[in-house]
């Protein structure tokens, strides 16, 4: 099968710094990964997508500036949360495609809490 | 993409069938249907897809009538680990557009003894 590493599980910062989530592709070449947030006993979010070597996409009301996302290569995206505040205490989740597959894999999850 | 919508919630005891249907109305032609199984604080993973018909693993079937317009996902025999969220998604493979990205708010199953 498919493994999405998703690092770190849990972080907690103070408001006013940053944050680096990453996102691996263990054992495929991802050209597309996809990031969500959930808030407590909610949906999945999406975020924004992610292509290799390309500027990501970001939904309506994401701020990019806030947000950002980096997919260098064909098996690791990151996510930086700058100057994080309460509000982003979220649970952020990264997915990745195949690219011929209708199918995601799924990261474990990151957990930030900003203090 | 297409809207879906699920029961938002649902209750078992151990060892029944459950059965969890979604509509989704306005699905398009290039659609596919997937599921995904989500515990807490855990990414969701992948439980089965289908375009038509009947499709089976080891975890699950999906079951889609002709028109499409809504699926039933049945867990046979469920045990108290099966207590998690589960989503229906309704995506567009042909356009690589992104799929099924839009998770709605899922049903939240609960197995009791």
């Amino acid at each position: 099968g498919a493994v999405v590493s998703q690092h770190p599980s849990r972080v907690i910062c103070k408001s006013g710094t940053s944050v680096k989530i990453e996102c691996r592709s263990l054992d495929f070449q991802a050209t597309t990964m996809f990031w969500y947030r959930q808030f407590p006993k909610q949906s999945l979010m999406l975020m924004a997508t992610s292509n290799e070597g390309s500027k990501a996409t970001y939904e309506q009301g994401v701020e990019k500036d806030k947000f950002l996302i980096n997919h260098a290569s064909l098996t690791l995206s990151t996510l930086t949360v700058t100057s994080a505040h309460p509000e982003d205490s979220s649970f952020y989740i990264c997915s990745a495609s195949k690219g011929d597959m209708e199918k995601l894999f799924f990261g474990s999850g990151t957990q930030l809490s900003v203090l | 993409l297409a809207k879906t919508t699920q029961p938002i919630s649902m209750d078992s005891y151990e060892g029944q069938e459950v059965n969890i249907t979604c509509s989704h109305n306005n699905i398009a032609t290039n659609d596919y249907i997937t599921w995904y199984q989500q515990f807490p604080s855990q990414g969701p993973r992948f439980i089965i897809q289908g375009y038509k018909t009947k499709v089976t693993n080891e975890v699950a079937s999906l079951f889609i009538p002709a028109d499409r317009k809504s699926s039933t996902l049945s867990l046979p025999r469920v045990s108290l680990s099966d207590t998690a969220v589960y989503y229906c998604l309704v995506g567009d493979a042909v356009r690589n557009s992104g799929y099924a990205l839009n998770f709605g708010k899922g049903t939240s199953l609960l197995v009791t003894p």
